[in-house]
């Protein structure tokens, strides 16, 4: 059973630029979170994706847009880039919503400058 | 609207000292769930447990033990005998059991075991 992957680990962007990160669900999972985790900060829910339909978004402007495909991967796009998106970018997968307990990837490190 | 606290930023312990983290929640849901993750320097977070809000009873795996105590809205972690692999960020989260099953976590605390 293969856990959730992410790529690319760590990216360095200039403001105002586009990025998109990509998350592959563990085996059998259906539903994609992304979050965004500052520096000494605890993790903040940007999105949920359940059968490719967004199931739900955080406090997050709508430059950050999310896909996810029939195999239940998932992309997270930031657009115009500004220095406070800077952080780690967490996925995290779960079976049919998240009570039961989500798998996390183990992130990607965006820096913009 | 949900809330976790973690009070405590930063401990530092000596090997072998048994340590607890404290976690404090907030919710007006009647159903919810409480959990704990580990966050290594490695970046991902690694499930170390789930609690629902009907199921009060303390557990214990390992080295590893939870206090659920809903009167005092406290879900505190204790790690008995500490070791220097326990050294880590750890998280407290929530999820109501409405909308889209989110966590809601606390801002961590960042756990420091001395040898």
């Amino acid at each position: 059973e293969t856990g959730v992957t992410q790529s690319p680990t760590h990216l360095i962007k200039t403001r105002g630029q586009q990025v998109t990160l990509r998350c592959s669900s563990q085996s059998g999972h259906n539903t994609v979170s992304w979050y965004q985790q500052a520096l000494g900060q605890g993790p903040q829910f940007i999105f949920q994706y359940y059968r490719e339909e967004e199931n739900g978004r955080g406090n997050f402007p709508p430059r950050f847009s999310g896909l996810q495909f029939p195999n239940y991967s998932s992309e997270l796009n930031v657009n115009a880039l500004e220095l406070d998106d800077s952080a780690l970018y967490l996925c995290a997968s779960s079976l049919t919503g998240g009570h039961y307990g989500y798998t996390f990837g183990s992130g990607t490190r965006l820096t913009v400058v | 609207a949900q809330k976790v606290t973690q009070a405590q930023t930063e401990i530092s312990v000596v090997e072998k000292e048994d340590v607890t983290l404290d976690c404090v929640y907030e919710t007006r849901d009647t159903t919810y769930y409480l959990f704990w993750y580990k966050q290594p320097p490695s970046g991902e977070l690694v499930f170390l447990i789930r609690r629902n809000s009907f199921d009060e009873q303390n557990e214990i795996s390992g080295r590893y033990s939870w206090n659920f105590q809903k009167s005092t809205s406290s879900f505190n972690f204790t790690i008995t005998a500490s070791q220097v692999v326990d050294s880590a960020v750890y998280f407290c989260a929530q999820i109501s059991n409405f909308g889209n099953e989110k966590l809601t976590f606390g801002t961590g605390t960042r756990l420091t075991i001395i040898p």
